[in-house]
C-alpha cells in the first residue's frame, strides 16, 4: 500500500472549514484514499473514501487532486466534538488491510 | 455504516493469565476481520489478519502463539491473549470488511497487573 503523509497537527475554530491535506505521491491507479478519525480511546471511526473523483456525504468532502498524488478532507463546519485524530489511508480493494500512519490532531478551539 | 462490536470494552487481569476479546460484525458478515493494538500517544499496529475457516495471518513480529485468533463464523472472531503481562497492556481493536471498507470496533482496554 502507498504511504501517506500528514501534518502532525492543525487547529481549527469551531464553525469554521477544516482541511485537512494528504500526501499520497506513490498511490496506484487501482488504489482508494480512505479517511478515518479516532476520538481519544475509541476505535476508529470511517468518514469517507473515493478513488479519483471528489466525494461528499454527511459528515466530510473529499477532494483528491487530478494527479491524484494528494487529497484534502473537509468538514465545512467544525464542531469541538471534531477533535480527533485523522488518518489518511491509501489502499486497494482487494488489500484488506490498512495501514495507519501518525495521522493529524485536530483541535477544534471555541 | 456497519456496526461492529467488542466485548469486554475493558478488562484487568492478573499477570499469567489469559484473556479472550470477541469482535463481531453487527448487520453483515466478514469473511475477513482484522486485530489492531494500540499503546499510548502511538497509532494503531495491525497484528493479525483473521480469515473465516482458516488460519490467521500475522504480521511480523507478532507471535501467534501468545496471541490466537480464531474466526469460526462470519460474524465472529476472538483473540485471545495467552499468559498476559504487563507488556501486553494495551487498547486492543478489531475491524470487519464491508463492501471494500472496513469498519471498527469500540476497543478493548486490557490492563495486566
Amino acid at each position: 500500500d502507498a504511504k501517506t503523509t500528514q501534518p502532525p497537527s492543525m487547529d481549527c475554530a469551531e464553525g469554521r472549514a477544516a482541511n485537512l491535506p494528504c500526501n499520497h505521491s506513490t498511490i496506484s491507479g487501482n488504489e482508494y484514499v480512505y479517511w478515518y478519525r479516532q476520538i481519544h480511546s475509541q476505535g476508529p471511526q470511517y468518514i469517507i473514501h473515493g478513488l479519483k473523483n471528489n466525494e461528499t456525504n454527511e459528515m466530510a468532502s473529499l477532494i483528491i487532486t487530478e494527479d491524484r498524488k494528494s487529497s484534502t478532507l473537509i468538514l465545512p463546519h467544525a464542531t469541538l466534538r471534531d477533535t480527533a485524530v485523522y488518518y489518511c489511508i491509501v489502499k486497494g480493494t482487494n488489500a484488506g488491510k490498512s495501514t495507519f500512519g501518525d495521522g493529524t490532531t485536530l483541535t477544534v478551539k471555541p | 455504516g456497519a456496526v461492529v462490536s467488542q466485548h469486554p470494552s475493558w478488562v484487568i487481569c492478573k499477570s499469567g493469565t489469559s484473556v479472550k476479546i470477541e469482535c463481531r460484525s453487527l448487520d453483515f458478515q466478514a469473511t475477513t476481520m482484522f486485530w489492531y493494538r494500540q499503546f499510548p500517544k502511538q497509532s494503531l499496529m495491525l497484528m493479525a489478519t483473521s480469515n473465516e475457516g482458516s488460519k490467521a495471518t500475522y504480521e511480523q513480529g507478532v507471535e501467534k502463539d501468545k496471541f490466537l485468533i480464531n474466526h469460526a463464523s462470519l460474524t465472529l472472531s476472538t483473540l485471545t491473549v495467552t499468559s498476559a503481562h504487563p507488556e501486553d497492556s494495551s487498547f486492543y481493536i478489531c475491524s470487519a470488511e464491508a463492501t471494500d471498507t472496513q469498519y471498527f470496533g469500540p476497543g478493548t482496554r486490557l490492563t495486566v497487573l
